[in-house]
């Protein structure tokens, strides 16, 4: 079975520039969740997808947005590009919203912003 | 709040055994999990406690204290190739949300 697949791997941007990253879950799985890392602050969640809904939402301002298409792909878009946006994004996917549904991580676009 | 600590970095020799503690405080909470990430690799699911105790999964364990908020990764006969970052992680009760600590940067030694 294919593992989550996340396209770009890299990508470089200007400032004030926008970016969208895809992200292909495991064939099955219906939620989708984004993640941000860095050295300084680690994973921070930004948003998790179930059925076409944003079901939560991290504390990040309003240029990071999310969405999911009817076969469970989730693209998120970044606008004005800051150079804090610099981070490595990673999507997991799991089965359900269950609580012991394991995340499974992609191995992320790695973003930066110059 | 919602806070998570776990030690920044830990140093072991190969073939012996290592405890990575996690401590945590937050608003929910619907089980604890544990992943390995190497670096430039994603992170990798290695165990889940939702009730108290010890759960064995070959060299690897973990355990769980609700009432303490406390857990802890046991790697056993350790190996070069577990030398990795390990992030605890808990799961509120809002559905898919993980809360992430900083992750433990282990170093096995020859």
């Amino acid at each position: 079975k294919a593992g989550v697949t996340q396209t770009p791997r890299y990508l470089i941007k200007t400032r004030g520039q926008q970016v969208t990253l895809s992200c292909s879950p495991i064939s099955g799985h219906r939620s989708v969740s984004w993640y941000q890392q860095t050295p300084g602050q680690g994973l921070q969640f930004l948003f998790e997808y179930f059925s076409e809904t944003q079901r939560n939402k991290g504390n990040f301002p309003g240029r990071f947005s999310g969405r999911q298409f009817s076969n469970s792909r989730s693209e998120m878009n970044v606008s004005t590009l800051e150079l804090g946006d610099s981070a490595l994004y990673l999507c997991a996917s799991s089965l359900d919203r269950g609580p012991n549904s394991p995340l499974h991580f992609g191995n992320g676009t790695r973003l930066t912003v110059t | 709040g919602q806070n998570i600590d776990q030690p920044t970095e830990m140093t072991a020799t190969e073939g012996a055994i290592v405890q990575i503690n996690c401590t945590y405080q937050t608003s929910g909470f619907n089980g604890l999990f544990w992943y390995q990430q190497h670096a430039g690799e994603a992170p990798t699911f290695l165990s889940y406690n939702v009730l108290d105790g010890l759960e064995e999964k070959g060299r690897f364990s973990s355990f769980l204290s609700r009432s303490k908020g406390y857990s802890y990764l046991l790697l056993k006969e350790l190996q070069m190739k577990d030398s990795a970052s390990y992030l605890c992680a808990v799961r509120d009760n809002q559905g898919g949300k993980l809360i992430f600590g900083q992750g433990t940067e282990l170093s096995v030694k020859p």
